[in-house]
């Protein structure tokens, strides 16, 4: 299958800092790319779909200013947390689709925020 | 996006075949019904999608109701790393919005 690949695996950063996620299909072009997050224990919720050159758009309760995601290549999407803080550590998953019926995963992205 | 009920948690003996039930009683003609399962602290894996028509890959086998109502996701011999949480989702047509929405999953077990 296609292949979505996130960097970084791991991330720690401190309260009140920003951090970037970045998503890439490697093999093929992502016109649509989801983000979602992720406790433990739980399942996957999804916080947005972007479509390339075009704004994010955000599931409901899901703060647009506060996890910034672009998506400005076929290949390319990146989630910013900013301002993070203590309660926005999860595991962050992106996936991505083209012309087909599929959606590929990343391998997702731990963030601690200390 | 139509909801799935699937149970909580399965056992399976190792080699014999999991068979994972998934109801979608409000499922619209435009949605599929697709699987994935999670491994933990893994992203999703894509398992295999149906419209209407059975559906078979090197992963497993998904066997959908006439009435689209319900489907089962087969796998055929399992083993051990076949245990993961596994997920069944109906989703409109691409072009149509196509995001997936996950719930709680079945957690299987493979025991040995």
């Amino acid at each position: 299958g296609a292949v979505v690949s996130q960097h970084p695996s791991r991330v720690i950063c401190k309260s009140g800092t920003s951090v970037k996620i970045e998503c890439r299909s490697l093999d093929f072009q992502a016109t649509t790319m989801f983000w979602y997050r992720q406790f433990p224990k739980q399942s996957l919720m999804l916080m947005a779909t972007s479509n390339e050159g075009s704004k994010a758009t955000y599931e409901q309760g899901v703060e647009k200013d506060k996890f910034l995601i672009n998506h400005a290549s076929l290949t390319l999407s990146t989630l910013t947390v900013t301002s993070a803080h203590p309660e926005d550590s999860s595991f962050y998953i992106c996936s991505a689709t083209g012309t087909g019926n599929t959606i590929y995963f990343g391998e997702g992205s731990w963030l601690t925020v200390v | 996006d139509a909801k799935t009920t699937q149970p909580t948690s399965m056992d399976c003996a190792e080699g014999r075949a999991a068979n994972l039930p998934c109801n979608h009683s409000t499922i619209s003609g435009n949605e599929y019904v697709y699987w994935y399962r999670q491994i933990h602290s893994q992203g999703p894996q894509y398992i295999i999608h149906g419209l209407k028509n059975n559906e078979t890959n090197e992963m497993a086998s998904l066997i959908i109701t006439e009435d689209r109502k319900s489907s089962t996701l087969i796998l055929p011999h399992a083993t051990l790393r076949d245990t993961a949480v596994y997920y069944c989702i109906v989703r409109v047509l691409y072009n149509q919005g196509g995001k997936l929405i996950f719930g709680q999953g079945t957690e299987l077990s493979v025991k040995p």
